[in-house]
């Protein structure tokens, strides 16, 4: 039950897009197609904006986008805007003994 | 209208015992697994423990099983956390939050705002 690796900081300036990388093990993003990510602005709880690796809920804009290659998965957060500056977590099914996984969390920071 | 109300938080002595609850409204409760999951102060979320939808499946994470407790009363759409022989590092901040499906596997769609637990003598 390690956690997934995340950067500790990703920053941009308005406009540009960031990546921002989640590094697991053959046992979790690797095995499963359940990869999600989460934003948490301070003080709230987190919000849902990717599902199972590429899905984007209802609302969500369409500048986030996730991918997943290996036993990596990615966010990409693309036309970046100063509302986006949050923590963001990614998560992944790791099997059905403890079914979850969370990821060290990166801060993203708009320049 | 979806909404998750924890309630619950309090300050407790180390080796004491504290029940979490989280009323659920606006789904049909039984439909959903539900997890706990939660967030000491400045640091990371962390999985705590899940429910199946039905009630008959319980996963924990490894530092509390044995002396945490995740339950649920689909009559009255609401999540429970007995937390028994809490230490220091249980302090956080715990959010009951909505799984996808009714199994636990696609992640947390809904979370509610979070019952803060303060384990200090």
């Amino acid at each position: 039950q390690s956690a997934l690796t995340q950067p500790a900081s990703v920053s941009g300036s308005p406009g540009q897009s960031i990546t921002i990388s989640c590094t697991g093990t053959s046992s979790d993003i690797g095995a499963y197609n359940f990869v999600s990510w989460y934003q948490q602005h301070p003080g709230k709880a987190p919000r849902l904006i990717i599902y199972d690796v590429t899905n984007r809920p209802s609302g969500i804009s369409n500048r986030f986008s996730g991918s997943k290659s290996g036993n990596t998965a990615s966010l990409t957060i693309s036309g970046l805007q100063a509302e986006d500056e949050a923590d963001y977590y990614c998560s992944s099914y790791a099997g059905s003994s403890a079914p979850y996984v969370f990821g060290t969390g990166t801060k993203v920071t708009v320049l | 209208e979806v909404q998750l109300l924890a309630s619950g938080e309090d300050l407790v002595q180390p080796g004491g015992s504290l029940r979490l609850s989280c009323a659920a409204s606006g789904f049909t409760f039984s439909s959903y697994a539900m997890s706990w999951v939660r967030q000491a102060p400045g640091k990371g979320l962390e999985w705590v423990a899940a429910i199946g939808g039905i009630g008959g499946s319980f996963y924990y994470t490894d530092s509390v099983k044995g002396r945490f407790t995740i339950s649920r009363d689909n009559s009255k759409n609401t999540l429970y956390l007995q937390m028994n022989a809490l230490r220091a590092e249980d302090t956080a901040q715990y959010y009951c939050a909505r799984d996808r499906g009714v199994v636990a596997m696609h992640g947390f769609d809904y979370w509610g705002q979070g019952a803060l637990v303060i384990v200090s003598s």
